[in-house]
């Protein structure tokens, strides 16, 4: 069965450092997404993409985060200079059609623990 | 303000026991309600989705339920087993965005 896949599982960094996190979105999805849930709290909306840019995102997206898709297969989040309050988990999401009707599929997440 | 809460915050059954998770919605304009699986360190796995128009929607042993009017919606699980032990999430679509609102979850906990 086709799958999200996220890659690091978890990653540790230091505040201030530049973090990457990859995504595989499932191959005829067009649609793709970041959450992220602080440990203990929701799952939070962070920022939607759709041919090639940015169609959505919440006000957690600030200008410390960048997401692109780069070779056509990979879809990225970029965090510039991580703070404290950045640990969480992030999922990646993918879906055939708009999120508002369509089925989102989630990956396992990648767990980002800044120090 | 969009929000959506859960009750309970947790449960414990038995094995092969049924049980019901509620979830009251504030969201509008609202698109659809669905409800996730999401085992421990995991990603959220769907389980159903609804629209206004649907009072009632199976997914083998779990049936989810919405009253748009009450803006309500409960899931029951029906003879649970050891492996339906996780956190139930409560999700609800806005019309017309990308944003999904979540719910803070039910911890289920099914006991042999």
């Amino acid at each position: 069965e086709p799958e999200v896949t996220q890659t690091p599982s978890h990653q540790v960094t230091q505040m201030g450092q530049e973090v990457i996190l990859r995504c595989v979105p499932i191959s005829n999805h067009l649609y793709f997404y970041w959450y992220r849930q602080i440990l203990g709290q929701k799952v939070e909306f962070l920022v939607s993409f759709y041919n090639n840019e940015i169609s959505e995102k919440s006000e957690i997206f600030d200008d410390q985060f960048s997401v692109e898709r780069p070779d056509g297969s990979n879809f990225t989040l970029k965090i510039r200079s991580t703070k404290l309050e950045d640990s969480a988990m992030y999922f990646c999401a993918s879906s055939g059609t708009t999120s508002d009707t369509g089925e989102l599929f989630f990956g396992e997440g990648s767990r980002l623990t800044v120090l | 303000k969009n929000q959506v809460e859960q009750s309970p915050q947790s449960l414990i059954i038995l094995e092969g026991k049924n049980c019901t998770l509620q979830c009251n919605y504030t969201v509008s304009p609202f698109s659809n309600l669905r409800w996730y699986k999401q085992d421990t360190g995991r990603g959220p796995v769907s389980l159903t989705i609804m629209t206004f128009s649907e009072n009632t929607k199976s997914n083998g042993r779990y049936t989810a339920t919405l009253d748009a009017d009450t803006k309500q919606s409960s899931l029951h699980i029906t003879a649970s087993q050891l492996s339906d032990s996780a956190s139930y999430i409560c999700v609800v679509s806005l019309y017309n965005t990308d944003k999904l609102i979540f719910g803070t979850g039910t911890r289920l906990q099914v006991f042999p």
